[in-house]
């Protein structure tokens, strides 16, 4: 089965510096990468995906980069707020009933 | 508010008690989805419906039975659970119920506590 690796497991960064958030798979069937963000108390949610056919994705201060031959992804949030502040899921799926596998989660802190 | 709402949030029982959790998706989706969030490890999805039958079953023990009496609903039946059961219970909804077709929508999770 797909096996999902990340890291940093925690990331601490200053107000308005970037963070980068990698992640390797193993399955090379896997065709869509989405990324979840999860606050205190609530469900993750998802802020941004890309797919197999596309190198990169970007919306506003996020942006993801697919490398399918190393099979990496990676997130890279620029102008840190305290807002973006929640733990960071990456995930890969090769399809099939939205049968997604999760990376262990980044803990991000932005720092005042 | 993302449109699936889980009750109760937080629960706290003992091995030999019955509960159970609900899940509800006011989004029209077709599949629903049980999975386990616990601390260091990654998500562990634990069952799928769609359009309210069971497509997967990922190894999950006895002691937990889900239900899916339509595509609004969904329950999982918590009896004789394990204090290595307490989790984070998230229910989640998406659109299709085959390939991989984009977002998972999810609740805000039942605190599942066993003493």
């Amino acid at each position: 089965g797909e096996n999902v690796e990340q890291h940093p497991s925690t990331l601490s960064v200053q107000e308005g510096d970037s963070a980068v958030i990698k992640c390797t798979y193993s399955d090379s069937a896997s065709n869509y990468f989405p990324w979840y963000k999860q606050e205190l108390g609530k469900g993750p949610q998802l802020i941004i995906d890309i797919r197999s056919n596309v190198g990169e994705k970007k919306d506003q201060r996020i942006a993801v980069t697919l490398n399918k031959t190393a099979k990496h992804f990676s997130l890279h949030i620029t102008e840190t707020q305290p807002e973006d502040s929640a733990v960071y899921f990456c995930a890969a799926s090769s399809g099939g009933y939205q049968k997604v596998t999760f990376g262990i989660g980044t803990k991000l802190q932005v720092i005042p | 508010e993302t449109g699936v709402t889980q009750t109760p949030r937080h629960l706290v029982m003992g091995m030999t008690n019955k509960k159970s959790l609900k899940c509800e998706q006011h989004l029209g989706h077709n599949a629903m989805y049980w999975y386990k969030q616990s601390a260091k490890k990654p998500l562990e999805l634990m069952f799928v419906y769609s359009l309210e039958e069971r497509v997967e079953n990922n190894s999950v023990p006895s002691r937990f039975s889900p239900e899916c009496p339509n595509s609004s609903h969904l329950f999982l039946h918590l009896h004789t659970l394990q204090p290595e059961d307490s989790a984070l219970y998230l229910c989640a909804s998406s659109r299709n119920g085959g390939g991989n077709t984009g977002e998972l929508f999810f609740g805000e999770g039942s605190r599942l506590t066993v003493l």
